[in-house]
C-alpha cells in the first residue's frame, strides 16, 4: 500500500529557529505539493514541483520559506527563521502527471508549533 | 479565478440519517471535481471524483454528481455512521494538477 510519508510528525520549536520538514512521495509519482493548513486560512498551496523542478511557489513567503527536491524520493520544506505565525499543519501530497492526472495523495502532515 | 464554496459547518447528525453537504464551484473550462475526507490527525484522503458533466463519483456509500448546469457537486450518503465523522473538502482541478479546495465542512455523527 503505497503512501506519502512525512517527517517529523510533530515539531515544537522556538521563534527564530530553523525548521526542516521532509516528505517522501509515492514511488513513481512525478509531482509533489506542499500545503499549509490552519483554522483561519484553511488549506493553502505553498509550492509544487514536477519532475523535481519548481513550477509554482507563489503561495510561499519567500523571505523565510524554501522548498527543494534534492532527488525524486525526497522533498523538503524549510523555514528560517521560524515565527509563531508559522504554527500550522504542513502537508505534502504527490501525484502522477499523465495517468489519473488530477488526483493528489496526501501524507499525514507535520504539526509545527513555534513558541 | 476559480473557487469552491461549501456549506458551512459544523454539521451534526444522528447515526443512519441522510447526509448532504453542498458544494458549488466557479471555474473556467471543464475541471474535474473531487471530494476529500480528513479524519482527525490524518491527511486528506480522496473519497471520490468526477471528471466530466453528469458523471457520478461514488465510494463507501457516498455519491456526488457533477452538475454543470448548476455548477454543483453535492456530497450525499443515505445512512451515515459514527465512523463517517470527519472534515470533508470539495475541490476542483485548476489544470497542471493544481487543486482548489473549499474551506471544509466538519461532520459529526452521534450514535
Amino acid at each position: 500500500d503505497a503512501r506519502v510519508t512525512q517527517t517529523p510528525r510533530h515539531k515544537v520549536t522556538e521563534m527564530g529557529q530553523e525548521v526542516t520538514m521532509r516528505c517522501q512521495p509515492i514511488l513513481g509519482h512525478n509531482t509533489v505539493f506542499w500545503y499549509r493548513q490552519t483554522m483561519m486560512q484553511g488549506l493553502e498551496l505553498l509550492a509544487y514541483f514536477r519532475n523535481r523542478a519548481p513550477l509554482d511557489d507563489s503561495g510561499m513567503p519567500k523571505d523565510r520559506f524554501s522548498a527543494e527536491m534534492p532527488d525524486a524520493t525526497l522533498a523538503t520544506l524549510k523555514i528560517q527563521p521560524s515565527e509563531p505565525r508559522d504554527s500550522a499543519v504542513y502537508f505534502c501530497a504527490s501525484g502522477y502527471r499523465g495517468l489519473d492526472t488530477d488526483t493528489q495523495y496526501f501524507g499525514p502532515g507535520t504539526r509545527l508549533t513555534v513558541l | 479565478g476559480n473557487s469552491v464554496t461549501q456549506m458551512e459547518g459544523p454539521v451534526t447528525l444522528s447515526e443512519e440519517a441522510f447526509l448532504t453537504i453542498n458544494c458549488t464551484y466557479t471555474a473556467t473550462g471543464y475541471p474535474s471535481l473531487f471530494w476529500y475526507v480528513q479524519y482527525p490527525g490524518e491527511g486528506l484522503q480522496l473519497l471520490l471524483k468526477a471528471t466530466k458533466a453528469d458523471d457520478k463519483g461514488s465510494n463507501k456509500g457516498f455519491e456526488a454528481t457533477y452538475r454543470k448546469e448548476t455548477t454543483s457537486f453535492h456530497l450525499e450518503k443515505g445512512s451515515v455512521q459514527v465512523s463517517d465523522s470527519a472534515v470533508y473538502f470539495c475541490a476542483l482541478s485548476e489544470g497542471a494538477q493544481k487543486l482548489v479546495f473549499g474551506q471544509g465542512t466538519r461532520l459529526t455523527i452521534n450514535p
